[in-house]
């Protein structure tokens, strides 16, 4: 089993649209929780850590889940320029070792 | 520098060569990390510096892939004996180490083994 799981997508979504995407972990241990985004061909940028009691920035809300070990990114009133790739990260305690998901491709449609 | 360096930004090079990818983290970032991302696939985990010392050279996938940072500052990912399977882009990314710290990614060096 992959340490980090994501559905590759793509999500086709039209403009204003409300998006979701799970991403699942399978140590225990797992310690801090990011979501990056990576647009085509660039290099992957923080969007937003996740923290335990969830958090929110503008359309975008991060959510924990640690029972069964999830991280949920939801978009609201989605934007053309949402269109990327959403990446999920999760660090184990100690070690600082970051793994990434392989990735959910958003597209979203006008 | 303002952000993560790496260079070259594309390399072609011949099946059998040896290759040498450089990256040069933000300063006083601790915590270095190479990445490997083929096209359309997620980013795979290859090393990570804490300092100098490498804790975790578990996703080196093979004995022809090594790598040194010195100084706590410039890494080298070194490429031995080069395969077609080894194309992709490799990414240098930096953290200040700590817990909750975003990384910050380098824009990668492209790799074409022909």
């Amino acid at each position: 089993r992959k340490e980090v799981e994501q559905d590759p997508g793509p999500f086709n979504v039209p403009e204003g649209a409300t998006v979701a995407f799970n991403c699942t972990y399978s140590n225990s241990a797992s310690q801090s929780f990011f979501w990056y985004r990576q647009d085509c061909r660039k290099e992957p940028k923080l969007l937003m850590s996740v923290y335990s009691s969830g958090n929110e920035d503008g359309r975008f809300t991060a959510q924990l889940n640690r029972a069964s070990q999830y991280i949920s990114l939801l978009i609201r009133d989605s934007k053309l320029s949402d269109s990327a790739t959403y990446l999920c990260v999760v660090s184990t305690s100690g070690t600082y070792k970051y793994i990434f998901g392989t990735g959910t491709r958003l597209k979203v449609l006008a | 520098g303002a952000g993560v360096s790496q260079s070259p930004s594309n390399k072609v090079t011949e099946k059998g060569k040896d290759v040498e990818l450089r990256c040069d983290p933000i300063s006083g970032h601790t915590a270095l990390y190479w990445y490997r991302q083929s096209l359309g696939q997620g980013l795979e985990f290859l090393i990570y510096f804490q300092g100098n010392s490498a804790p975790d050279k578990s996703g080196l996938p093979s004995d022809r892939f090594s790598a040194e940072r010195t100084g706590g500052s410039v890494s080298t990912l070194t490429i031995q004996r080069t395969q077609q399977e080894d194309s992709a882009v490799y990414l240098c990314a930096s953290t200040g180490g700590g817990m909750n710290t975003e990384a910050f990614f380098g824009q990668g060096t492209r790799l074409t083994v022909v």
